[in-house]
């Protein structure tokens, strides 16, 4: 079945280490994104990548950071520099024309504990 | 900066009642809309879309939605909820062309209870 993966469901780090979530898509979706959910607040947009070797820093990009080196692969670590990096992290990918976006899929993401 | 707006943060409804989640969003031309549903601790699972046409949508689950372009509304409907409906629910807009191609804006969410 096609779909997006992400890995580890559960994640525990100290205060002061970078920490790598991974996903990955075999639905051939040229476009990744990263997300970070807090309650209460929605999702914010981290990064996003619409074609390999390229990524573009969404709403609240400080403190992570990413690299698209394979079609599959969006790998968001998570470095010392982020505040309060204690948060439910999703992943997504869409199709892209290179205009429209329309509809993303998620995986069923990465619960990251900070202390 | 365009953006998204649902007013209601939690909505509480009795089983077999009907249903009216409201999203509203800033002005842009030709808008892409999606309702998206999330249960806890999982990713997010598409309802419904509307990209052009009837502004009418139907989804999965019994869903649908109606754009009123004059409103710059896409309000998400049920005519009888079940207890399985509980969940948190975004809506998400794409604003085609500008700075915000490739990117979809996301309400805050509505938690919707269901009492038996």
């Amino acid at each position: 079945d096609g779909g997006i993966t992400q890995s580890p469901k559960y994640l525990f780090r100290k205060e002061g280490q970078n920490v790598t979530l991974s996903c990955e898509q075999n639905l051939n979706h040229d476009a990744m994104y990263w997300y970070r959910q807090d309650p209460g607040q929605g999702l914010r947009l981290i990064y996003y990548s619409q074609i390999v070797n390229d990524f573009q820093k969404g709403d609240i990009a400080e403190g992570y950071s990413v690299s698209r080196e394979k079609k599959e692969s969006f790998p968001l670590t998570v470095t010392s520099a982020q505040k309060n990096p204690t948060a439910f992290y999703l992943c997504a990918s869409s199709r892209f024309n290179g205009q429209v976006v329309g509809e993303q899929y998620f995986g069923p993401g990465t619960r990251l504990t900070v202390t | 900066a365009q953006s998204v707006t649902q007013p209601d943060i939690h909505i509480t409804v009795s089983e077999g009642a009907s249903l009216e989640l409201r999203c509203n969003y800033s002005y842009g031309a030709t808008p892409y809309l999606f309702w998206y549903v999330q249960s806890p601790g999982q990713g997010l699972q598409l309802l419904l879309k509307y990209f052009s046409g009837d502004t009418l949508v139907q989804g999965i689950k019994g869903f649908e939605a109606e754009f009123k372009r004059s409103q710059s509304s896409f309000n998400l409907r049920k005519p009888s909820v079940h207890w399985s409906d509980a969940a948190e629910y975004f809506c998400a807009v794409e604003f085609a062309g500008g700075t915000s191609y490739g990117k979809l804006t996301f309400g805050q969410g509505t938690i919707l209870t269901v009492h038996p």
